[in-house]
């Protein structure tokens, strides 16, 4: 059991936006950052967003991430077929005293 | 271009040690922090904790007993040893650089391709 939650699925067509949401607690996305990863089939994971809604470099502006209280969110709009992959959420928790993960949310695109 | 490399053996059997090096090109060991992260198959991502140059480590308490990691900067690696491994531990391996000194203004870029690790005897 994550201590992030995500939803296990989402889907889109091609060109829509979707979302995706990653839910914490106090102790962990209420006080701190939050960073998204990217991993494509077979693949490892990428970098998508860090520092809650900051780009790295190479990045499309179509993936955008905002923090609000202790949940977090991920859009991508303009949707490809080669966004299929499974997102990951990730923040430090203070409780813990460790970084923690979501449980990933596969994306399907129709 | 910051490129790692995982390294090790792909069978451990269960009650021994587990060791993989992380093979760092394009940057310099010794001024960055360095994670190892797993994911069992079909699974979510696991952080299993850091290691900085100078004997600096911090481990993800639920692996903190069992863990031990280390830097050698002549070979511009990092290792990672997981002891008393049992089926639980299998796994893909990760090893990826820390983006910062901070736990909390922290984030992993890039990442090693993974390297499977399987636990049976």
């Amino acid at each position: 059991q994550s201590v992030l939650t995500q939803p296990p699925s989402a889907s889109g067509t091609p060109g829509q936006r979707v979302t995706m949401s990653c839910s914490g607690s106090s102790s962990n996305i209420g006080s701190n950052p939050v960073n998204w990863y990217q991993q494509l089939p077979g693949s490892a994971p990428k970098l998508l967003i860090y520092r809650s809604n900051q780009r790295p470099s190479g990045v499309p502006d179509r993936f955008s991430g905002s923090r609000s209280g202790t949940s977090a969110s991920l859009a991508i709009s303009g949707l490809r077929s080669d966004d299929e992959a499974d997102y990951y959420c990730a923040t430090w928790d203070d409780s813990l005293s460790s970084r923690v993960f979501g449980g990933g949310t596969k994306l399907t695109v129709l | 271009q910051v490129q790692l490399q995982e390294s090790g053996p792909g069978l451990v059997k269960p009650s021994e040690t587990l060791s993989l090096t992380c093979t760092v090109s394009g940057a310099a060991i010794s001024k960055y922090y360095w994670s190892w992260i797993r994911q069992p198959a079909g699974k979510g991502l696991e952080w299993i904790g850091r290691v900085y140059n100078g004997g600096y480590s911090y481990y993800n308490p639920s692996l903190q007993s069992r863990v031990t990691m280390s830097v050698d900067t002549s070979k511009n690696q990092f290792s990672l040893n997981l002891n008393s491994v049992t089926a639980a531990d299998t796994a893909v391996y990760y090893c990826a650089r820390d983006s910062s000194s901070s736990y909390k203004e922290d984030w992993f870029d890039p990442w090693g391709h993974g390297t499977l690790v399987t636990v049976s005897s």
